[in-house]
């Protein structure tokens, strides 16, 4: 079966702090995508990364990274110096033949 | 700008009534997916289609119905049938199909309410 889990609902911080969002996932198979996708109070989810399952490299872009260990299972994703305007609702998404996501973590970050 | 239009933001159904949300992308995809968002329950996959006039059963079609007459629209309508309404509708496309590893791009929601 697989499966996403975000164990964390709901996270808040205050600006400037650092918050790591988790995902860890389940599957069985060798080759899957992951995804994290941002949804702010606008409602529409935008697309923040994408990872293939042979590519363990940790990526980062200006104060997002993330972190991808097959051992662990685990895709975390990290903010950097958080500002107001990350405050969203975080999804984490396993692709095989189809999109399963996690239930979603929702960010408060407080000026 | 490219991307998806959904209308209306906010609609109200009386029992017994059928509802249709709208989607239309101008991204040029061939697919096209109905999601339904709940809260703390992540997004459920009700219908989707990988090409005009073909569609299939998601994880939770029943009480829906769907049409794709058109490549840009992809409308849904919330049956009678359906008796737990209420929740948050996104629609999104994608260049590839299901399964592949294209990125999907989302509209910015439907909240339906029951009367």
């Amino acid at each position: 079966a697989q499966k996403v889990t975000q164990a964390q609902t709901e996270i808040s911080v205050v600006e400037k702090e650092d918050v790591t969002l988790d995902c860890v996932y389940e599957t069985r198979d060798t080759t899957y995508y992951l995804f994290w996708y941002k949804q702010p109070p606008s409602g529409e989810l935008v697309f923040l990364i994408r990872r293939n399952s042979f590519d363990e490299q940790n990526e980062i872009s200006g104060r997002y990274s993330w972190n991808f260990q097959k051992s662990t299972s685990s895709f975390n994703f990290t903010i950097t110096a958080s500002q107001v305007v990350d405050s969203a609702v975080y999804f984490c998404a396993l692709i095989r033949d189809k999109v399963i996501f996690g239930p979603g973590t929702s960010l408060s970050v407080i000026p | 700008d490219g991307g998806i239009t959904q209308s209306p933001k906010y609609l109200f159904r009386k029992e017994g009534q059928n509802v249709t949300l709208s989607c239309e992308q101008n991204l040029n995809h061939d697919a096209m997916y109905w999601y339904r968002q709940d809260p703390g329950q992540g997004l459920r996959l009700i219908y989707y289609s990988q090409i005009v006039n073909d569609f299939q059963k998601g994880d939770i079609a029943e009480g829906y119905s769907v049409s794709r007459e058109k490549k840009e629209s992809f409308p849904l309508t919330v049956t009678s049938a359906q008796k737990n309404p209420t929740a948050f509708y996104l629609c999104a496309s994608s260049k590839g199909g299901r399964g592949t590893n294209e990125k999907l791009f989302f509209g910015s929601g439907t909240q339906l309410s029951v009367l």
